[in-house]
């Protein structure tokens, strides 16, 4: 079946960098894109951007362009995000996703929660 | 970037009641909108893609309807597990959620 699997919980002072990953399985690694996503307590969701497994692509919202990186190991199926420069509205759950293209966002990580804090 | 919506931010209903949630895109999206579920301390889940499919075991009490910049997700008989706020989300460009729908017991 398929599962994606994030890292665990971060704490990060101001002006730290997190590095989350992603752990797919159940499925053809390189044939789905995975997305981020982030929610700050109480608040919506917020597209960051994507990457191909297969390519190493990205493309990122532009309110995080200088400031994030998605990269990928295909040997273990894994995505990685690291943003830089952690301000306290950084903190957030992190989401990943697989996106099916005709679908949408069919399978979601479990979330990983940054908490940036002095 | 294309905004999206929602209306309205919150409602309050009763098991049973028919629900509505509106989406509206800044611009034409065609029919590439999704709409997810999401509950507390929960990942989003899939419940509508392209418009109008529902997605693999989700109930057929929801349903969704609209092409172009206008869009609406339906529950026809609210059940209990269905409080809970609800996201569209456009994928025609750069994808990007609505504020939000928290559906309430009333």
């Amino acid at each position: 079946q398929v599962q994606v699997v994030q890292s665990g919980a971060e704490v990060k002072k101001p002006g730290a960098s997190v590095k989350v990953s992603c752990k797919a399985s159940g499925y053809a690694f390189t044939g789905y894109y995975l997305h981020w996503v982030r929610q700050a307590p109480g608040q919506g969701l917020e597209w960051m951007g994507w990457i191909n497994p297969n390519s190493g692509v990205t493309e990122f919202a532009q309110k995080f362009l200088g400031r994030v990186t998605m990269t990928r190991d295909t040997s273990i199926s894994t995505v990685y995000m690291e943003l830089t420069r952690l301000r306290s509205d950084d903190t957030a759950v992190y989401f990943c996703a697989r996106a099916n293209l005709l679908v949408g966002f069919d399978y979601w990580g479990q979330g990983t929660l940054v908490t940036v804090s002095s | 970037d294309i905004q999206m919506t929602q209306s309205p931010s919150s409602l309050s209903a009763s098991v049973g009641d028919r629900v509505t949630i509106t989406c509206r895109a800044s611009q034409s999206i065609s029919s590439y909108l999704n709409w997810y579920q999401q509950k507390p301390g929960k990942a989003p889940k899939l419940l509508i893609y392209g418009a109008s499919s529902l997605q693999s075991g989700v109930p057929s009490r929801f349903s969704g309807s609209g092409s172009g910049a206008d869009f609406t997700l339906t529950i026809s008989s609210l059940q209990p597990e269905d409080f809970a706020i609800y996201y569209c989300q456009q994928t025609y460009s750069t994808p990007s959620f609505g504020g939000g729908t928290k559906v309430e017991i009333k």
